[in-house]
Parts: C-alpha cells; sequence; structure tokens
C-alpha cells in the first residue's frame, strides 16, 4: 500500500520563527488537504493544497501565516510562520485518490508533525 | 450548519466487553461518514466509511458501523474489545472538507 510521510515529525520552535513541514507520498495522488490538531482538541482543515495553483483556504486561515506549496502530485509543504505559542498542534497531512491507490472521496492521513512553540 | 457531534469525551470498557461509541451528524447533502482512530503519537488510520448502500458497514480490527438516516447518526461499534484497541476514536463527515466529532478517548480495563 501507498505510503504518506511527513517531516520533521516534531519540533520545538521559538516564536517568531517560522517552520516548514513536509508531506511525502509515494504515489502520485489527486488531492492534498493539511489539518490542525490543536491540544486535546479534534482536527480543522487548514487548507486544500492545489497542484500548480494557490492553494484554497478555509474560513480563519490566511496564506499569510500559513502558505501551502504543491508543486507535484506527490509532495506538498506546508509554513507556519512569524509562530506563536497559539500555533502549538499537530499539524496533519491527508491525500485522496486516485482509485487503485487511495480510494477516491477517501482521506488517508499522514503520521503528523508535532509542534511545539515556546 | 455542518456539524459531527460525539456525545462521550470518554468511555471505559473492560477487555472483552463490547462497545458503542456514538455520532451524530447535521449535513446538508447526502452525507459520506467516516469513523477514524488516532492511538497516542499517531496519525490518524482510517477504520471504514459509509457512502451508500447497506446501511451495516464492516471496517477493520472488527468494527463496524451502522447509519441511521432517521436519527442522523454513525454509531461505532465492536463485539469484543482488545485492550490494544484503546485508543483516540473520531467521526467525521463530508466530501473534501471534512468535519470531525470532537473524539472519544477509549480506555481498556484489563
Amino acid at each position: 500500500s501507498a505510503v504518506i510521510s511527513q517531516k520533521p515529525s516534531r519540533d520545538i520552535c521559538q516564536r517568531g520563527t517560522s517552520l516548514t513541514i513536509q508531506c511525502q507520498v509515494d504515489s502520485q495522488v489527486t488531492m492534498m488537504f493539511w489539518y490542525r490538531q490543536q491540544p486535546g482538541q479534534s482536527l480543522t482543515l487548514i487548507a486544500t493544497a492545489n497542484q500548480g495553483s494557490e492553494a484554497t483556504y478555509e474560513s480563519g486561515f490566511v496564506i499569510d501565516k500559513f502558505p501551502i506549496s504543491r508543486p507535484n502530485l506527490t509532495f506538498s509543504t506546508l509554513t507556519v510562520s512569524n509562530m506563536s505559542p497559539e500555533d502549538s498542534s499537530i499539524y496533519l497531512c491527508s491525500v485522496e485518490g486516485p482509485r487503485g491507490v487511495f480510494s477516491t472521496d477517501t482521506q488517508y492521513f499522514g503520521p503528523g508533525t508535532r509542534l511545539t512553540v515556546l | 450548519a455542518q456539524s459531527v457531534t460525539q456525545p462521550d469525551i470518554h468511555i471505559t470498557v473492560s477487555e472483552g466487553a463490547s462497545l458503542e461509541l456514538r455520532c451524530n451528524y447535521s449535513y446538508g447533502a447526502t452525507p459520506y461518514l467516516f469513523w477514524y482512530v488516532q492511538s497516542p503519537g499517531q496519525g490518524l488510520q482510517l477504520l471504514l466509511k459509509y457512502f451508500s448502500g447497506d446501511t451495516l458497514v464492516q471496517g477493520i480490527k472488527g468494527f463496524e458501523a451502522e447509519f441511521k438516516r432517521s436519527q442522523s447518526s454513525f454509531n461505532l461499534r465492536k463485539p469484543s474489545v482488545h485492550w490494544s484497541d484503546a485508543a483516540e476514536y473520531f467521526c467525521a463527515v463530508g466530501r473534501g472538507k471534512l468535519i470531525f466529532g470532537q473524539g472519544t478517548e477509549l480506555s481498556v480495563k484489563p
């Protein structure tokens, strides 16, 4: 089965700095998404990473704070910019499709990146 | 508004006992429903999903869920819980954008 990996798995950062999280899939996928899971909370969609164009952000999330890239069908990055302690969360990427590798209309999640901001 | 409610924040069951985790949803269109499990320090693993057809769906690890449109529910069940089932369970609804419930933490007593 296809593998989704994220780097780094965890990090501790100082406020005011930025961190870029990578999501790599070992096969081409149709859709890629980024979620945030704040401590003790559920998951919230940040944005849909679109290949070759700007990401589509959900209400409450902006490109300046969470720039996203998706240069091809297997890779995406999420940057958390100008971090504050409130950004301490687990950040997860998920992928969807194509049929035969990952099911369509079904999201499969990476292992997550645990970020602590001091 | 679209939402998912998992009424039970924490459940404790004895090993070998049956389990039912509740999930209620509010969704305007035909719901695509999912159950995921998250073990400590891990990502989310898909247990099962429902799109259409038979309202009782089977998943991995011996889990099943039943879709009840009249009750807007999609409860997860397992007839006999194992200690390794201790984890956080999330119900979700949607296509593309998934809306997650708050999660139910399952503890298993020996």
